[in-house]
């Protein structure tokens, strides 16, 4: 059974940082794409971040890109997401999320942590 | 960007009923769509990919449509488990994009 259990939330100040991290079991991590979505108070789901297979490839959404970092250690079957300059728009819950896309195989996947919960601070 | 309109934003329908929700691309994403369900507190929950392919232990009940830039989620006889908020979701091309949500509530 796939299990994403996503840690490292809390309370920040704005322009603080802050580092989630996402650790992985029940599949070959190493073989899939991996996403952070998020999702503000009361709000929509908001793609943030994809990191491939080998971790060479990286994507950010343009409001993050400078300031988020995602990365992955396939040895530790984990992805990360380093968050600073946070401001108090990134206040959200932070999923960790294997989303059908990226390559053929990843097309009919579709996996969920339960979140993370980060507040910045005015 | 692509950008993901859902409409209606917001629907009221009964136990029984069937409904339809429509998602436009902003421009040609092909068949890379896929629908997610949303209970509060939850993370959501994978319903169809490729538009309209069911994803296994999905019940039939619902269904997707559509190619191009036009988009259907159809829910059939509506249960109480299945009022909940639904997303559309393209990965065409970077950025991926979710459309805003539709809270399908209970009559």
């Amino acid at each position: 059974e796939v299990h994403l259990v996503e840690s490292g939330g809390d309370l920040v100040q704005r322009g603080g940082s802050l580092r989630l991290s996402c650790a992985a079991s029940g599949f070959t991590f190493s073989s899939y794409w991996m996403s952070w979505v998020r999702q503000a108070p009361g709000k929509g789901l908001e793609w943030v971040a994809n990191i491939g297979q080998d971790g060479n490839d990286k994507y950010y959404m343009d409001s993050v890109k400078g300031r988020f970092t995602i990365s992955r250690d396939n040895a530790k079957n984990s992805v990360f997401l380093q968050m600073s300059s946070l401001t108090v728009e990134d206040t959200a819950m932070y999923y960790c999320a294997i989303l059908p896309c990226c390559t053929h195989m990843q097309l009919s996947v579709a996996y969920w942590g339960q979140g993370t919960v980060v507040t910045v601070s005015s | 960007d692509i950008q993901m309109t859902q409409s209606p934003s917001s629907l009221s329908a009964s136990v029984g009923d069937r409904v339809t929700i429509t998602c436009r691309a902003s421009q040609d994403i092909g068949n890379a769509l896929a629908w997610f369900q949303q209970k509060p507190g939850k993370a959501p929950n994978f319903l169809i990919y490729d538009a309209s392919s069911l994803q296994s232990g999905v019940p039939s009940k619902f269904s997707g449509s559509g190619f191009g830039t036009d988009f259907a989620l159809t829910i059939s006889s509506l249960q109480p488990e299945d009022f909940a908020t639904y997303y559309c979701q393209q990965h065409k091309s970077y950025p991926i994009t979710f459309g805003q949500g539709t809270r399908l509530e209970i009559k």
